[in-house]
């Protein structure tokens, strides 16, 4: 099974400043990574797909790069609203896999 | 609107069975894989089963293969997930999602229902 390591797993923010997640796989997924956000209570929620791609909807300040075994999320410019727990997920082989999560919180 | 309603959740002792089903609405059911994916209390996701557009194909981990079944009914734009011998350990908020579409594979989950609770205790 693909093992999917994110880091760090809890980072503290400040609203406007621009934060990057990291992603780990521990075999080539090439470019089959996505990204959820979770908030408190509520499901997740698609927030990229294969590594870079924007999905209709989500704010621009949201960006993926990567490919490989390293990737990462990129939030440009804080908010509020962005304080959740971000999931990467690998869709390369059999068993689907989701790393651990970063949690956002406010410094 | 995409909309998935999960219902069937509850209590259930060790080794008993449950049934889940997800309601379905707001785009062409048929044309999409479906898979639950499931979230134990204060962990993270963990994919629990794939089906194809059809039903012909299902996909499962290691950790249900052999006491999980999903299965859907197109014309009910229905998903349902039958646990048997269920364990502690599958404990969890059980999620509806959709694949995203068949053209671009099944390697990501674009819609979520709100989920189901499933406590196995005695």
């Amino acid at each position: 099974d693909v093992v999917l390591t994110q880091s760090p797993a809890t980072l503290s923010v400040t609203p406007g400043e621009r934060i990057s997640l990291s992603c780990r796989a521990s075999e080539s997924v090439d470019t089959y990574l996505h990204w959820y956000q979770q908030k408190p209570n509520e499901s997740p929620r698609l927030l990229i797909k294969y590594a870079s791609q924007s999905i209709s909807g989500i704010p621009s300040r949201f960006s993926g790069s990567g490919s490989g075994t390293d990737f990462t999320l990129s939030i440009n410019g804080v908010e509020l609203e962005d304080l959740s727990i971000y999931y990467c997920q690998q869709g390369n082989s059999l068993p689907r896999t989701f790393g651990g999560g970063t949690k956002l919180e406010l410094k | 609107e995409v909309q998935l309603v999960e219902s069937g959740g509850g209590l259930v002792q060790p080794g008993r069975s449950l049934k889940l089903s997800c309601a379905a609405s707001g785009f062409t059911f048929s044309n999409y894989y479906m898979a639950w994916v499931r979230q134990a209390p204060k962990k993270g996701l963990e994919w629990v089963a794939t089906i194809s557009t059809s039903g012909s194909r299902t996909y499962y981990p290691d950790s249900v293969k052999g006491r999980f079944t999903i299965s859907r009914d197109n014309a009910k734009s229905s998903l349902y997930l039958q646990m048997n011998s269920l364990k502690s350990e599958d404990t969890a908020t059980y999620y509806c999602a959709r694949h995203g579409p068949s053209t671009e594979g099944i390697g990501y989950f674009d819609y979520w229902g709100q989920g189901v609770m499933v406590t196995v205790s005695s």
